[in-house]
């Protein structure tokens, strides 16, 4: 099947742990993203990676770090977690093109993080 | 700035039309995408619309674009249950870094 797919679909641990989500897309688009759903559904960006290089960061924490070893892959590695980390990472992917391009965002299902 | 609103909530009755709204800010949207949420799944793409028009029709769903007011709305015609979700509005952001900025969701609630 031609998908986002990202693992795990739950992850539940304990505050001040590492913890990894891993993301792969085989639609052969070569943009990447890590959106945050919070608890009021609402969609924030953190992170994409366009061709392996990252060209968005929004304000989010240095415990925070995105790593794409290629342009099908995006994984999320958060260290020292926190109860206000706890969320639905969504992964995404598109291609990127001209600003006039229609570049639909592919979702991932998500996986739901909960620290205790 | 970008900015997409969304009401938060719609009910309506099996067999009537549903239309969302939302606006946004961005004059320089080049594309707006109306987004589907199922529990527990991930965003699916409903529709989109380029914006040099104002209208798109896809069987059931209807996008209406009002540039001037930066308007956009989404009638589903003959609601289902299965129609219950939550639904998102989207631009595609400026910068050329092909995100799309999303409105805070409508939960649209079908009752039979």
């Amino acid at each position: 099947d031609t998908a986002v797919s990202q693992t795990p679909k739950y992850l539940v641990t304990q505050m001040g742990n590492d913890k990894s989500i891993k993301c792969e897309q085989n639609l052969g688009h070569d943009t990447m993203y890590w959106y945050k759903q919070d608890s009021k559904k609402f969609l924030k960006i953190m992170f994409s990676y366009n061709n392996k290089e990252l060209i968005i960061n929004e304000t989010v924490p240095n415990r925070f770090s995105p790593k794409s070893p290629d342009k099908a892959h995006l994984n999320l590695h958060i260290n020292s977690l926190e109860l206000g980390d706890s969320a639905v990472y969504f992964c995404a992917s598109s291609q990127r093109g001209q600003s006039s391009y229609n570049s639909p965002l592919h979702f991932g299902n998500g996986t739901r993080l909960t620290v205790t | 700035g970008e900015d997409v609103e969304q009401s938060l909530f719609l009910s309506v009755r099996e067999g009537d039309s549903s239309v969302i709204n939302c606006t946004y800010t961005d004059s320089s949207s080049t594309y707006l995408y109306w987004y589907k949420q199922e529990p527990g799944a991930g965003l699916q793409l409903l529709t989109y619309i380029f914006s040099n028009m104002d209208m798109k029709q896809d069987q059931r769903l209807t996008v209406l674009l009002n540039k001037k007011d930066k308007h956009l709305s989404l009638r589903i015609a003959d609601t289902q249950t299965g129609d219950s979700a939550i639904y998102f509005c989207a631009e595609k952001g400026s910068g050329n870094t092909g995100k799309l900025i999303f409105g805070q969701g409508t939960t649209l609630q079908v009752k039979p």
